[in-house]
């Protein structure tokens, strides 16, 4: 079975703080996703990387990087956390371009 | 510019009856692929179909069905004889061939009651 994890399931970080959220899949998947989720808006790309050392940006990537140095691994990073990037944070990743793609159980990020 | 619009909040049924959870998509690429998943309470997101925008035959899985339709842009799925533990948010997607941005919708939270 793919197996995507998530660093964390639970994370309070302070205002300026910096934070990473990683994510490790263990199957070869070129494609990796990061997402939040919030009540009423779905799931929304922050950002996703197709290969090491690419990334491209989502539809949200404003206050976020990422990091690819390898493969399985994607890392999720907030510059200088602030309250309105607390949220449910998704990891996905899959095979190749039109693969279903794997959740990882999701890292909750509180922000006080 | 790609989008997904699921323009049902909530439903609710009675165990038994049938559901209908509709996805609409827009995109300008020729080649793209529908995807929907199922996030039960637990909260880990569940695939459940995938469909390319070359194959447009409607597809059946136990109680579960899909309807692709590129007319309407539209991949909308049913549920049969809906049961309690289809109770979930049902999210549709889309990914362009073109870019491998998979976007998703708002999703479709389904609660059935006994």
């Amino acid at each position: 079975d793919v197996k995507v994890t998530q660093s964390s399931r639970y994370l309070v970080k302070r205002t300026g703080e910096k934070v990473f959220l990683e994510c490790v899949q263990d199957m070869d998947h070129e494609n990796m996703f990061w997402y939040r989720q919030d009540p009423g808006l779905g799931l929304r790309l922050i950002y996703f990387s197709y290969d090491v050392k690419m990334k491209e940006k989502g539809d949200i990537p404003e206050g976020y990087s990422v990091s690819r140095e390898k493969k399985e691994r994607f890392s999720l990073i907030l510059e200088s956390a602030s309250t309105n990037q607390t949220s449910m944070y998704l990891c996905a990743s899959s095979l190749a371009t039109g693969a279903e793609a794997f959740f990882g159980q999701g890292t909750r990020l509180t922000v006080v | 510019a790609q989008k997904v619009t699921q323009a049902q909040t909530e439903i609710s049924v009675v165990e038994k009856e049938d559901v209908t959870l509709d996805c609409v998509y827009e995109t300008r690429d020729t080649t793209y692929y529908l995807f929907w998943y199922k996030q039960p309470p637990s909260g880990e997101l569940v695939f459940l179909i995938r469909r390319n925008s070359f194959d447009e035959q409607n597809e059946i899985s136990g109680r579960y069905s899909w309807n692709f339709q590129k007319s309407t842009s539209s991949f909308n799925f049913t549920i049969t004889a809906s049961q309690v533990v289809d109770s979930a948010v049902y999210f549709c997607a889309l990914l362009s061939y073109n870019t491998d941005k998979l976007i998703f919708g708002t999703g479709t939270r389904l609660q059935v009651f006994p």
